[in-house]
């Protein structure tokens, strides 16, 4: 069963923290993404990447970086958290085209 | 800018009623649309996708429409169960943003026994 595991379904940090919040997929997709989403505001996209060392911003990647120094691996970087940045995280990833998108679990991130 | 919307934000119904979800999008072009399903603290899970050039996909109990001239899409749950309570969200692909989703804020179904 192809998956798509986000580290931690649940996380609190400390405001002024630096976070990481870590994606990894089985299914040696070229494509992967991080969206927010918020109750009101639905999934918005921060990053996207298309390929190992590439990225590409979203709609929404003020105070947010991203890594992917592997293929099958999508790292979301808050480098002083905030408490706005409090939110469910979901990671998906897809392979080339428009089609095929697998989603993470969510990581559920409280910032105090 | 591409947007999409998704009316009515909450819907409540009986057991085996059937029940239309509606999703609009300002741009057409665009590559296909989808539906996903969302259990509350969960992930997505894909439900159906519709190309672009496609008025229509069946899954089961579940029918997508699509009418990408004037940006609409429909989603038509039959008999519906309680096992179908959870948050629907409409999704379109363009050249707006590589190949991410577009979503909309979703439409969240309950449906009592």
């Amino acid at each position: 069963d192809v998956k798509v595991t986000q580290s931690s379904r649940y996380l609190v940090k400390r405001t002024g923290e630096k976070v990481f919040l870590e994606c990894v997929q089985d299914m040696d997709h070229e494509n992967m993404f991080w969206y927010r989403q918020d109750p009101g505001l639905g999934l918005r996209l921060i990053y996207f990447s298309y390929d190992v060392k590439m990225k590409e911003k979203g709609d929404i990647p003020e105070g947010y970086s991203v890594s992917r120094e592997k293929k099958e691996r999508f790292s979301l970087i808050l480098e002083s958290a905030s408490t706005n940045q409090t939110s469910m995280y979901l990671c998906a990833s897809s392979p080339p085209g428009f089609y095929g998108y697998t989603f993470g679990s969510g990581t559920r991130l409280t910032v105090v | 800018k591409q947007e999409v919307t998704q009316i009515p934000a909450a819907l409540s119904v009986p057991e085996g009623e059937n029940l239309v979800l509606n999703c609009s999008f300002t741009d057409s072009a665009i590559y296909n649309l989808q539906w996903f399903r969302q259990d509350p603290g969960k992930g997505l899970t894909s439900l159906l996708l519709i190309q672009s050039s496609q008025r229509e996909q069946t899954s089961g109990r579940l029918n997508a429409s699509l009418d990408k001239s004037s940006g609409r899409s429909t989603l038509y749950i039959a008999a519906s169960q309680p096992g179908d309570s959870a948050t629907y969200l409409c999704a379109v692909t363009t050249n707006q943003a590589g190949t991410a989703l577009i979503f909309g804020k979703g439409t969240t179904l309950s449906v009592s026994s």
